[in-house]
């Protein structure tokens, strides 16, 4: 069964808010998360990862966090723009990746 | 920056025939993959191939699938007897090892009618 999903399937925000995407996994033994980002008619482009050693990795504009008790990782987006309009995808990577179902980020003007 | 290029774009086909999806991954990367998304659905993993061979497969990679490397450059992706529930988008994808991250190629977007 699938291991990543995501807890919602639209997210919409105002423009210049921080956006906030959230994601369970079911397999405490995961050490390893990337969060992709697909534009309509792209492939995924990685975000950023985190591994299980970590609690928080940051990015440019962006942060992920993980909590291993509640097997729960998230991924903030500051300052959210025009361009963050994507579907996001949590994923665990044993070699092959796994994909989550996907969050449609929607930004309001 | 390097990137994974897939071609064609766009393949439309009949049912019954046979396609051939092309990859070019990264240059220095040794680990390869195909996925597909059906239209509004997740990505699925396919298959990873490594060392010449398939390291893992899905369900959905049954015998109608194959893989192969024929040079040192091209990773392919081969639908024997394509059907209509085939069409999807299909992406390669690379990466240096298994444990880091992977980079997507753009995808074919597969029709068959």
């Amino acid at each position: 069964g699938e291991s990543v999903g995501l807890h919602l399937p639209t997210l919409s925000v105002q423009e210049g808010d921080n956006s906030i995407i959230n994601c369970a996994y079911s397999n405490s033994a995961s050490d390893y998360f990337i969060w992709y980002k697909q534009e309509s008619g792209k492939g995924p482009q990685f975000i950023i990862d985190i591994r299980s050693n970590m609690d928080k990795r940051q990015g440019q504009r962006v942060t992920v966090l993980l909590n291993k008790t509640v097997k729960h990782l998230s991924l903030q987006i500051a300052a959210t723009q025009p361009g963050d309009s994507a579907v996001y995808f949590c994923a665990e990577r044993d070699d092959k990746i796994i994909f989550g179902k996907g969050t449609r980020l929607h930004i309001l003007p | 920056e390097p990137e994974v290029t897939q071609t064609p774009s766009h393949q439309v086909t009949q049912m019954g025939q046979e396609v051939i999806l092309r990859c070019v991954p990264i240059s220095n990367h040794l680990y390869f993959y195909w996925y597909r998304q059906i239209l509004g659905q997740k990505v699925e993993f396919l298959v990873s191939f490594y060392n010449n061979e398939i390291s893992e497969k899905s369900e959905i990679f049954d015998d109608q699938f194959s893989v192969e490397r024929p040079d040192g450059s091209n990773f392919t992706l081969k639908i024997r007897s394509t059907k209509l529930e085939d069409s999807a988008m299909y992406f390669c994808a690379s990466g240096t090892d298994p444990y880091t991250e992977a980079f997507f190629g753009q995808g074919t977007r597969l029709t068959v009618v």
